[in-house]
């Protein structure tokens, strides 16, 4: 399997606070991709961020990416109950490099 | 904003029956894919598709799956005969490149009797 797991599998926060999730993978990668999915809903792309690129940002995302340890996170700065969601990371995979593969994502439940 | 629209929502259909979901991805979108998602599982790749052809397809796109883009703005994903492990989400996306954001829609949910 080229992706690992995500983790925490579940997190738990109040609104306002900041919630970190982790992601892991094995094979060397040309980007890495975060995405949201709301309960009975499609995936949301989130963020992209290239090989050579160590951190990004976007609102209030951070994404960092360590080749390295074969591993990103995603940070969520203070939270609102609207981003109660499952979050996935994705590697691009297969010969042709078309397929998105995900890990089991996090579960993010922000209370207010 | 421009989105992939899929229909049925939700499709209820007996085990050996052939099934055709559909998907209508961006129109200046080149890339197409199906992947599928069984109840408290992960994401998972079935196909992709560029240029009227499938370009890689996963293990669990058997012969009895198939995917056609029939006009300019509909793909959809046949299952020949319906088995009870089908079961499950699926999702189509498009992508105006490979290895870009793909941009997904809100699924259907298969489910088989």
């Amino acid at each position: 399997s080229q992706q690992g797991e995500e983790d925490p599998q579940a997190l738990s926060i109040q609104e306002g606070e900041n919630a970190t999730m982790n992601c892991s993978y094995k094979t060397s990668i040309n980007n890495l991709q975060w995405y949201r999915q709301n309960s009975g809903r499609g995936l949301v792309h989130l963020i992209l961020i290239r090989s050579n690129e160590r951190e990004k940002h976007s609102g209030r995302l951070r994404v960092t990416l360590d080749t390295s340890k074969k591993s990103s996170s995603l940070l969520i700065t203070a939270s609102r109950a609207a981003d109660t969601a499952s979050y996935f990371c994705a590697t691009v995979g297969g010969q042709a490099g078309t397929a998105l593969i995900f890990g089991k994502g996090t579960t993010l439940s922000v209370s207010s | 904003e421009p989105e992939v629209t899929q229909t049925p929502s939700h499709q209820v259909t007996q085990m050996g029956q052939e099934v055709i979901l559909r998907c209508v991805p961006i129109s200046n979108h080149l890339y197409f894919y199906w992947y599928r998602q069984i109840l408290g599982q992960k994401v998972e790749f079935l196909v992709s598709f560029y240029n009227n052809e499938i370009s890689e397809k996963s293990e669990i796109f058997d012969d009895q799956f198939s995917v056609e883009r029939p006009d300019g703005s509909n793909f959809t994903l046949k299952i020949r005969s319906t088995k009870l492990e089908d079961s499950a989400m699926y999702f189509c996306a498009s992508s105006a490149e490979s290895r870009q954001p793909q941009h997904f829609g809100d699924g259907t949910r298969l489910s088989i009797l």
